[in-house]
């Protein structure tokens, strides 16, 4: 069966970086890409970014540009998302999610999700 | 960038109610409309897909429908593993770029 575990729990302070990971399993890694979402405290999703899973091509939210890279591990079928110069509204939980080529890249699959805590 | 809107923000029924979310794109973006259910402290769970199809599992008293820049989520018969928070998700034809709703929390009347 799919499945995305993501690393733990983060606390970081202003101006630091985080870098989470998702590991995959039950699929074929390389054939899919990752999108990554994350979600304030109380507050809905917003999309950070996507990773080919094939060739590491990525796309990134304009908001976030400069302060994020994707990355992955195609040889343990991991993904990773870094964060850097982080401010106290970055404080959020993060999910990885499975993104199919084939639906339009939309999430089918998602990772328990993983709160990174932003505060001095 | 596509703006997309969601009515109401909170919905309170019964269970056996029919309750329909609506969901509204500032631009049309065909079908390109997905549907996840959110539960407190979980992973969204995708619902539905491409305006109309039900993922795999999914119950059948879930239902999307629209086209173009207005789309609704309905629920036939709401079920106590029903209430939970409701996000719409634009996506896009080529790109994995896309762009959540603000959410509509179903609760219990």
């Amino acid at each position: 069966q799919v499945q995305l575990v993501q690393s733990g729990a983060e606390m970081k302070k202003p101006g630091a970086s985080v870098k989470v990971s998702c590991k995959a399993s039950g699929y074929s890694f390389t054939n899919y890409g990752m999108s990554w979402v994350r979600q304030a405290p109380g507050q809905g999703l917003e999309w950070m970014g996507w990773i080919s899973g094939y060739n590491g091509n990525t796309n990134y939210a304009q908001k976030l540009q400069g302060r994020v890279t994707m990355t992955t591990d195609t040889s343990t079928s991991t993904a990773y998302m870094e964060l850097r110069s982080l401010r106290s509204d970055d404080t959020a939980v993060y999910y990885c999610a499975r993104a199919p080529v084939l639906r339009n890249f939309v999430p089918d699959y998602w990772g328990q999700g993983t709160l990174v805590t932003v505060s001095s | 960038d596509i703006q997309v809107t969601q009515s109401p923000s909170t919905l309170s029924a019964s269970i056996g109610d029919r309750i329909t979310i609506t969901c509204r794109a500032s631009l049309s973006i065909s079908s390109w409309l997905a549907w996840y259910q959110q539960k407190p402290g979980k992973a969204p769970n995708l619902l539905i897909y491409k305006t109309s199809t039900l993922e795999s599992g999914v119950p059948s008293r879930f239902s999307g429908s629209g086209s173009g820049t207005e789309f609704t989520l309905t629920i036939s018969s709401l079920q106590p593993d029903d209430f939970a928070t409701y996000y719409c998700q634009q996506y896009d034809t080529y790109s994995p770029i896309f762009t959540f709703g603000p959410g509509t929390k179903v609760d219990i009347k």
